[in-house]
């Protein structure tokens, strides 16, 4: 069975500092996708960034990018430039199968506190 | 377009009530799931339907907890009768089903008493 596993609970990152979010997952499939979503206090989840496992270049929206290793099922979330409106809860998804069949995983989070 | 609606946004009830959670896709997609918060146990999914019929209903918790999917742009998750362990926040999603964006609802908050 798929997992994905998140391992840091909460990290802090100073106002305009980088911070990375580690994310690993488990999967026999070659054809799978991977997100970060983003949910703050209000609970909204919100799409941060999404990487189909078949490109080799690393996905990238304005601030977030992420570090995505297949061989070693790795997918971390780099923010730059870290603003107070990141703080929130950040999860790793993973999703992949046949069309029709997606189910899509999540990890425990990651709370990230941004310090002014 | 409008995203996923879901109703109610809160509600409180007492043990042992009957509690219906109401779901209305993103036209066009053909995948609906229910996911449940909370924060001992994270976001856990729970069932997720393709073109209207169930495909995994494994993370239901037990036989008082049932969905249905009548039609494309309808969904409910029925919990009876409801205990307290049954609070948390229960999120509906949708996708097109070929592994796009996973597009969530804004959450109904139960609290059962």
């Amino acid at each position: 069975a798929q997992t994905v596993t998140q391992s840091q609970p909460e990290m802090s990152v100073q106002e305009a500092e980088t911070v990375t979010l580690s994310c690993t997952y488990d999967t026999s499939e070659s054809d799978y996708y991977l997100f970060w979503y983003k949910q703050p206090p209000s609970r909204q989840m919100i799409l941060v960034i999404r990487q189909e496992a078949y490109k080799q270049q690393n996905a990238t929206e304005n601030r977030f990018s992420v570090n995505f290793q297949k061989a070693a099922k790795s997918f971390s979330l780099k923010i730059s430039d870290s603003q107070l409106g990141d703080a929130a809860m950040y999860f790793c998804a993973y999703t992949g199968g046949m069309a029709g069949t997606y189910k899509y995983i999540f990890g425990t989070g990651t709370r990230l506190k941004v310090l002014a | 377009d409008a995203g996923v609606i879901q109703s109610p946004r809160h509600e409180v009830t007492e043990m042992g009530q009957e509690v219906t959670l109401r779901c209305k896709p993103i036209s066009g997609h053909n995948s609906l799931f229910w996911y449940r918060q909370t924060m001992m146990r994270g976001l856990e999914l729970l069932i997720y339907f393709n073109n209207n019929v169930p495909i995994d209903d494994s993370g239901m918790p037990e036989d008082r907890f049932s969905a249905k999917m009548p039609n494309a742009s309808f969904s409910t998750l029925k919990i009876q009768p409801s205990e307290p362990r049954d609070s948390a926040v229960y999120f509906c999603a949708s996708e097109t089903g070929s592994g796009n964006t996973i597009y969530f609802g804004e959450g109904s908050w139960l609290t059962v008493v």
